[in-house]
């Protein structure tokens, strides 16, 4: 059974940095699209970033420059270094093995991120 | 301002059968896939519909359709635990980024 689990999220002050994980099991992160999408409270979805097969990566516009999304291999672990946190950063972040760039077929449980002075 | 507009919300009976709609432009939606989810209680989303092909798992009362710049998932049969947030989303080649739509409040009446 294919799946991913994020951990990683905290309370952080505004500026404060952070690093999500995302382990999954059942397939090897590196065969296939990983994505984060996240939803702030009372809010819909947004993309957040997504690594390809070959390794390219894009970013959305709201954090572009700020966060930075990985994977290793070794581990079977995607991540997303998060810099410079800002309070509308806060949200549920999910981890999420896609069907190509479209869209996701299977979803983490979500981790909080909760940036508040 | 989400890059794909969805219904805000959109009710049914039980039996019923909706269509919920996702509209954008020849860079994304006319494009690429959409993909459909949906969302109970700010719990996980959960994938029910890639193009017009159905995950295992989603009960084929599910469909998927796009005509032009407009996708839609329709739910023929309507049941009760089909209340819920549905979201769509999809590539754009001129933002090189995924979008999503704002989500439509379906309500099962």
């Amino acid at each position: 059974e294919e799946q991913v689990v994020e951990t990683g999220g905290a309370l952080i002050q505004p500026g404060g940095s952070l690093r999500l994980s995302c382990a999954a099991s059942g397939f090897t992160v590196s065969s296939k699209y990983m994505s984060w999408v996240r939803q702030a409270p009372g809010k819909g979805l947004e993309w957040v970033s997504i690594i390809y097969i070959s390794g390219e990566r894009y970013y959305g516009d709201s954090v572009k420059g700020r966060f930075s999304i990985s994977r290793d291999t070794s581990k079977n672990t995607i991540y997303l270094q998060m810099n410079a946190l800002r309070a509308e950063d806060t949200a549920v972040y999910y981890c999420a093995r896609d069907v190509g760039r479209s869209g996701s077929h299977y979803w983490g449980q979500g981790t909080l991120v909760t940036v508040s002075s | 301002q989400s890059a794909l507009t969805q219904e805000a919300s959109v009710s049914g009976t039980v039996g019923q059968k909706v269509t919920l709609s996702c509209t954008g432009n020849s860079n994304n939606v006319g494009s690429f896939v959409v993909v459909w989810y949906k969302q109970t209680s700010h719990g996980a989303p959960k994938t029910v519909m890639f193009g017009d092909s159905l995950p295992s798992g989603i009960p084929d009362r599910f469909s998927g359709s796009k005509s032009g710049t407009v996708a839609s998932l329709t739910i023929s049969g309507l049941q009760p635990e089909d209340e819920a947030d549905y979201y769509c989303s999809t590539w754009d080649n001129s933002l090189s980024a995924r979008v999503f739509g704002g989500g439509t409040e379906l309500t099962v009446l």
